[in-house]
Order: C-alpha cells, then structure tokens, then sequence
C-alpha cells in the first residue's frame, strides 16, 4: 500500500528557507498521479500549495508563486518542497499527499509535520 | 479563489444522533467537492468524493449531496468515533481551497 513520510527540520528562523522531503513506498512517483504540498495553520486554515506531476511538471498557489519550489528526485522516489523567505505566518504543520490526476481529490497524506517559524 | 464557508463551526451532538454539515461555495462549482475527517494528530481521511461518491471502507452511515454552490456531508446516527474536524474542497479550479471546517464534538 502507498505510504508518503514528511521529513526536515522543525523550527526554521524568520527570513530563512524552509525546506521538506516527502518520501513515497508503494508507488513510483512517475508513474501518475500530481504530488501535493498542503499545510494546516493553527486554529484549523488548510492551505493547497502546490503538486508536481508525474511528469514533472508543477503548479502553484498564486498567494505563494513567488517563494515555492516543488521538485523530485525520482530515484529516490521522493519530492521536496522550499518555501522561502518564511515568517512567523508560515508556522503550520505541512503535509504531503497524492493528489487524484485531473479530479484533484486526496486519498493519501503523509502524518504530517510541524514546522514553526521562530527566531 | 474560490471560497468555501462551512457551518456551523461546531455542533454539539449525543452519540446516536443524525448531522448534516454544511459547505457553501462562493460561485457555482458543479459537484466538484470533497469531504474528509480529521481526528486529533491524524491526517486528514477522505469519506465522499464528488459530492456524493463513496468511498471504499468509509463507513456508510457518511453520505454527501449537492451541487452548484450549497454541499452537505450527512452522518446517520452518530457515533463515539465520528466525533472530530470535517473539512469540505473543491477541485473546480486551481488553486484548490478547504472550508474552513466543522468541529463535530460531544455535547
């Protein structure tokens, strides 16, 4: 069964990057499906940020164009995600998930982790 | 963006009890939403897909209807474990958006 794992660090400075890895078991990511970054803020907020594609290909929210990166490593079955330029506002638990091809629904997320944003 | 407002934002039930939750869209989005439950320190866990899809191993006492802007996630009967956040989203146009959730606590 497909499994996704969220790794990095959990407190990142004000101003800095801010920098995950969600690890993929039971499913080669080049074979389907979009990869999604979402976060949960404090006090409930989701937050789609983002997927890359099977393919390579990416899509962002616009409220975050300017400072996300999403990108693979496909022999390590894995994708990453680099928000910067962080503030405090970015403090939020991050998960990874699979995002259904063209129907954008989500049938499995990674547990999550939390990152807080503090000096 | 889309906006998608839910309510209540908590509701207060006895085990046994029948719920609807409800999503409101800001524009029109066919039936282009998604439910999930998320329990304490748990992911999220999708339960109706399309409005009213099921979904493998979802109990069927959860069940969804509706279109174009008002959606509704149905719970027959209530029980011990159901009780936890409820988020509605949609897939009708990037960038996907989440409601902003309904507590589904003890009263």
């Amino acid at each position: 069964e497909i499994q996704l794992q969220e790794s990095g660090p959990g407190l990142v400075k004000p101003s800095q990057s801010l920098s995950l890895t969600c690890s993929v078991t039971g499913y080669t990511i080049t074979s389907g499906y979009d990869w999604s970054w979402i976060r949960k803020f404090p006090g409930n907020k989701m937050e789609w940020m983002g997927y890359i594609s099977y393919s390579g290909s990416t899509n962002y929210n616009p409220s975050l164009k300017s400072r996300i990166s999403i990108t693979r490593d496909t022999s390590k079955n894995q994708f990453f995600l680099q928000l910067n330029s962080v503030t405090t506002e970015d403090t939020a638990t991050y998960y990874c998930a699979r995002q259904q091809l063209y129907l954008r629904w989500f049938a499995y997320w990674g547990q999550g982790t939390l990152v807080t944003v503090s000096s | 963006d889309i906006v998608l407002t839910q309510s209540p934002a908590t509701l207060s039930v006895t085990p046994g009890e029948s719920v609807s939750l409800s999503c409101r869209a800001s524009q029109g989005i066919s039936t282009s939403i998604h439910w999930y439950q998320q329990k304490s320190n748990e992911s999220p866990r999708l339960l109706i897909k399309y409005a009213s899809q099921s979904i493998s191993g979802i109990p069927s006492r959860f069940s969804g209807s509706g279109s174009g802007t008002d959606f509704t996630l149905s719970i027959n009967r209530v029980e011990s474990e159901d009780f936890s956040v409820y988020y509605c989203q949609q897939s009708y146009s990037l960038p996907l958006t989440f409601g902003s959730g309904t507590k589904l606590e003890i009263k």
